[in-house]
Parts: structure tokens; sequence; C-alpha cells
């Protein structure tokens, strides 16, 4: 069975732009979540979508957002990027809420 | 605010020597904790989940154990290959479904 996959693999943006990342997740998954990892803070939860519903949001600024479509497909969407926006973005899929998650390759952001 | 501290931060090992990792938590009912394995430049790989407190899983060298206040990742025999970061992450009951991680314990093992 095909793990998660995300693309791109790696991007590089410029401060004030905006981002698109996409996540497919394991067949048959409903869940997905982003985190953002760094160095810093490790990995954070940005938010979990099921269902095409974002089900729960973690601390971040309202310029992190996402969606899900009706194949489990989900997107996340960065706008007026940040230096310290700069991560490994990662995207998690499980059968359903509350049972483990998998995560795919992750996405690596720099804003310069 | 769930809480999960990872101890130690760094562990070197020579291959065969066991030892254990700690993960300490605090949450306010725990759904589920779950172990993860992490190898640079690459998303994280699930290992286990513990439910309820004096469960236990194993996988090869690896043995997850848990109390309600923390868990215990124990390598026995670590070959070089099992050099990683691994993970430890809680998930809560009624609050926010996304998983609360620590910092992680980087280990590795010299031949």
């Amino acid at each position: 069975k095909a793990g998660v996959t995300q693309t791109p693999r790696y991007l590089i943006k410029t401060r004030g732009q905006q981002v698109t990342l996409s996540c497919s997740p394991i067949s048959g998954h409903r869940s997905v979540s982003w985190y953002q990892q760094t160095p810093g803070q490790g990995l954070q939860f940005l938010f979990e979508y099921f269902s095409e519903t974002q089900r729960n949001k973690g601390n971040f600024p309202g310029r992190f957002s996402g969606r899900q479509f009706s194949n489990s497909r989900s997107e996340m969407n960065v706008s007026t990027l940040e230096l310290g926006d700069s991560a490994l973005y990662l995207c998690a899929s499980s059968l359903s809420q509350g049972t483990e998650q998998y995560f795919g390759p992750g996405t690596r952001l720099t804003v310069t | 605010e769930d809480q999960v501290t990872q101890s130690p931060e760094a562990l070197r090992l020579q291959e065969g020597e066991s030892s254990s990792l700690n993960c300490s938590y605090t949450v306010s009912g725990l759904r589920g904790l779950f172990w993860y394995r992490q190898d640079p430049g690459k998303g994280p790989e699930f290992l286990f989940t513990l439910y309820s407190a004096g469960e236990e899983k194993e996988k090869e060298r690896l043995k997850a154990t848990l109390t309600k206040k923390e868990s215990f990742l124990h390598i026995t025999a670590p070959k070089p290959e099992d050099s990683a970061t691994y993970l430890c992450a809680v998930q809560a009951v009624g609050g926010a479904d996304g998983l609360t991680f620590g910092k992680g314990t980087h280990l590795i093992i010299q031949p």
C-alpha cells in the first residue's frame, strides 16, 4: 500500500509571497493532519481535517489555512510568508480521528 | 496544556549496549501515547501506540512500556541502524486531536 505523499518536496519562497502544499493520504484514510517541524520548536500541530471538515486547529496565526477534498487529499496554504515560516511541513494520515498517524516525507520550505 | 518531555536529549551507545529512553507526559486525559522514529530528512515512522498504564508493545529490539506518568522505550542490543531520533507524542481525550510531541532523543549507536 502506498504511503503518504507530499508535493513539492522542496520549495524556496520570498517573504510576502504565499505557498500551497499538497498531501495525498494513504488509501482509505479519511483523517489528515498537518504539522510544522523546526529545530527550535520541534513538531507542532497545525490543523486536522476529517471528511472535508477542519476538526481542530493548533496555535498558529490565520495566515495558515488548509482544506480537504472529497477524495481525502489535503492542501495547506501559508499567506504573507515570513522568515520564521521556514520549516519542514509534515502531513499525516490516519484511518479515523484518534488512531495512529502515518507521516509523509514532508515539504522543506525555505523563506528568504 | 498537554506537555511531553523526553530525556535524554542525546544518547551515544556502543553496539550491543542496551538502554532506555524516557518520555514524561502531562495530559488531562490520555487517549494514546505514540512512539515514532525519525531519520534525517524524512518524516516520522510510526513504531507503537500505548493506551493504558501497564501496557507493553515489542518490535524487534524495541520495547515500549507505559505508566500513568511516563513511557519508556527500551532498546536491547542495539545496532548502528537503530541510530535515529526517537519521538514520543500524546493525544488527549476530548481535546484537540493533534498529537503533542516531545523534542525527541537523538540516539547514536557506534559500531
